[in-house]
C-alpha cells in the first residue's frame, strides 16, 4: 500500500506566479489535511477536507490560498500570486477515519521556494 | 486555546545516553497527544500516541512517553540514543472533538559519537 504521495517535491516560483501542490492520500483514506512548515517555525494546520467538502479551513490565509479534494483525483492546494513569505514546506496528511483515534499519515512534503 | 510547548529547540546527547525530550500541553480537557519524528527533507512519522488508555505509551524505535495529568506533560524518552535518532521531534495535541493537530515548536536532536 503506497503511502501519501505529494508532488512536486520541490517547486520554484517567481513572485506573482501560481503554485499548485498535489496530494494523493493513501488508498482508502477519505480525509486530507494540509499543514505548512515555515522556516524556523513549527508546523501549522491549514485546512481539513473530505471528498468534495472543506470541513475546517481555520488555518488558511484569507487571501490567495485555496484547497480542494474532488471526488476523483488528488487534493490540490493552490496559492495564487505567490510572495516570498509563502516559501515553506507544505505537508499533506491523510486518515481513513474521522476523529482523534485516526492516525494521520504524512506525505514527504512539497518545498516551495519563491524567488 | 490549546497549545503545546517543547522545552529546548536543540538537544545534544552522546550515543548510548538517555534521550529526554520535554513536552507540556495546556488544555481544559484531557487531550490526545502525539510524538512525531521528522528526518531531514522527509515527512513526519508517528512515534507514539496517547489516547486516554495506559499513561505509559510505548512507540517505535525504542521510544516511550508518559502522560502525567498533574504536570500536564508528555515527555518522550529513549534509554540509549543511537546515531539514527538524529532528527527533529514534534509533540502534538488534538482536542477530543477535533481533527487538526497542533504542534509544538520541535526539538532537534543531535547524537554525538
Amino acid at each position: 500500500n503506497a503511502g501519501v504521495m505529494q508532488n512536486p517535491r520541490h517547486l520554484v516560483r517567481r513572485r506573482g506566479q501560481e503554485a499548485r501542490l498535489r496530494c494523493s492520500p493513501m488508498k482508502g483514506h477519505s480525509h486530507v489535511y494540509w499543514y505548512r512548515q515555515l522556516p524556523e517555525e513549527g508546523l501549522k494546520f491549514m485546512v481539513y477536507l473530505q471528498k468534495e467538502n472543506i470541513i475546517d479551513e481555520s488555518g488558511m490565509p484569507k487571501e490567495r490560498f485555496s484547497a480542494e479534494f474532488p471526488k476523483e483525483g488528488p487534493s490540490i492546494l493552490r496559492i495564487q500570486q505567490v510572495v516570498r513569505g509563502d516559501s515553506a514546506a507544505y505537508f499533506c496528511a491523510s486518515s481513513p477515519l474521522e476523529g482523534v483515534a485516526a492516525e494521520q499519515y504524512f506525505g514527504p512534503g512539497t518545498r516551495l521556494t519563491v524567488t | 486555546a490549546q497549545s503545546v510547548t517543547q522545552l529546548g529547540s536543540h538537544v545534544s546527547v552522546s550515543e548510548g545516553a538517555l534521550v529526554l525530550l520535554r513536552c507540556n500541553y495546556s488544555s481544559s480537557v484531557p487531550p490526545y497527544l502525539f510524538w512525531y519524528v521528522q528526518y531531514p527533507n522527509q515527512g513526519l512519522q508517528l512515534l507514539l500516541k496517547y489516547t486516554s488508555a495506559a499513561t505509559l505509551v510505548k512507540g517505535i524505535n525504542g521510544f516511550e512517553a508518559e502522560f502525567k495529568k498533574s504536570e500536564t506533560s508528555f515527555h518522550l524518552t529513549k534509554p540509549s540514543a543511537h546515531m539514527s535518532d538524529a532528527a527533529e521531534y514534534f509533540c502534538a495535541v488534538i482536542k477530543a472533538a477535533g481533527n487538526k493537530l497542533t504542534f509544538g515548536g520541535g526539538t532537534r536532536v543531535l547524537v554525538k559519537p
